[in-house]
C-alpha cells in the first residue's frame, strides 16, 4: 500500500517553461516531506524539503508547495532548463527531522531544449 | 572529498546464488541506510544502521537478507539465496545523525536470472 503517490510516470517539458511535479499521500501523521533528485547512474540527492508548518518553501529555481487539507504536495521548476531532465523523488515522514522516509516512484521529467 | 562508495556497480547472478552488496560510508558519519529501488515500489527503507549497531530493520523482506555493518567504514548486504524478484538497484546513504540529510552512493544494479 503506497502511503506516498506519483501518478505520474513521466513529464516533458519545453525549456523556458514551468515544470510542475506532483505528489500524493495518504497518511495523516506526515509532517515533513522532501524531493530528491537522481540523475542516471548516480543516486538521489537532496533537492527541497518543506515542514507541514509551512504551504511553501523557495530556493531559487525550486518552490514547494504543501496542501495539507488535500494530502497534496507539488515541486514547481521555474524556468526548467535540460540540466534539470531526472527523475524526482517524492518522501513524506512522520516526525520531523527523522530518518524514516517513506519514497514515492519518481517521476521522469524531460526538459527539451 | 569522496562521496558513498558501493561496489559492485552492477551484479548479474543466477537464482539460488549468494549475492553481496558492499558499502563505505561518507567518512564521520554514524548513520548507514540501505535502501531498494523498484518501478512499483520506488525507493524503500530496507535497514539503519546507527554507530555500527542495526536498529531498525522492519524493511528487511525476508529472512533471505542480511546486513551487517563490522565497523564505521564498512558495511554489506547480502542475499542468499537470490531469487529473480530481488533484481532491483540497491542504495547505500550515510548521515551525520540519524536526523541529518542523508547522502546517496550511486547505487548496485542487481539482476537475477
Amino acid at each position: 500500500d503506497q502511503q506516498v503517490k506519483q501518478n505520474s510516470p513521466s513529464l516533458s517539458v519545453q525549456e523556458g517553461r514551468i515544470s510542475i511535479l506532483n505528489c500524493d499521500y495518504t497518511n495523516s501523521m506526515f509532517d515533513y516531506f522532501l524531493w530528491y533528485k537522481k540523475y542516471p547512474a548516480e543516486g538521489p540527492t537532496f533537492l527541497i524539503s518543506i515542514s507541514s508548518i509551512k504551504d511553501k518553501n523557495e530556493d531559487g529555481r525550486f518552490t514547494v508547495f504543501l496542501n495539507k487539507s488535500a494530502k497534496h504536495l507539488s515541486l514547481h521548476i521555474v524556468p526548467s532548463q535540460p540540466g534539470d531532465s531526472a527523475v524526482y523523488f517524492c518522501a513524506a515522514s512522520a516526525a520531523s527531522g527523522t530518518y524514516k522516509y517513506i519514497f514515492g516512484t519518481g517521476t521522469r521529467l524531460k526538459v527539451l531544449a | 572529498d569522496a562521496g558513498v562508495i558501493q561496489s559492485p556497480r552492477h551484479e548479474v547472478t543466477e537464482m539460488g546464488q549468494e549475492v553481496t552488496l558492499r558499502c563505505k560510508p561518507i567518512s564521520g558519519h554514524n548513520s548507514l541506510f540501505w535502501y531498494r529501488q523498484t518501478m512499483m515500489r520506488g525507493l524503500e527503507l530496507l535497514i539503519y544502521f546507527n554507530n555500527n549497531v542495526p536498529i531498525d530493520d522492519s524493511g528487511m523482506p525476508e529472512d533471505r537478507f542480511s546486513a551487517k555493518m563490522p565497523n564505521a567504514s564498512f558495511s554489506t548486504l547480502k542475499i542468499q539465496p537470490s531469487e529473480p524478484r530481488d533484481s532491483a538497484v540497491y542504495f547505500c546513504a550515510s548521515s551525520l545523525g540519524a536526523k541529518d540529510e542523508q547522502f546517496f552512493g550511486p547505487g548496485t544494479r542487481l539482476t537475477v536470472l
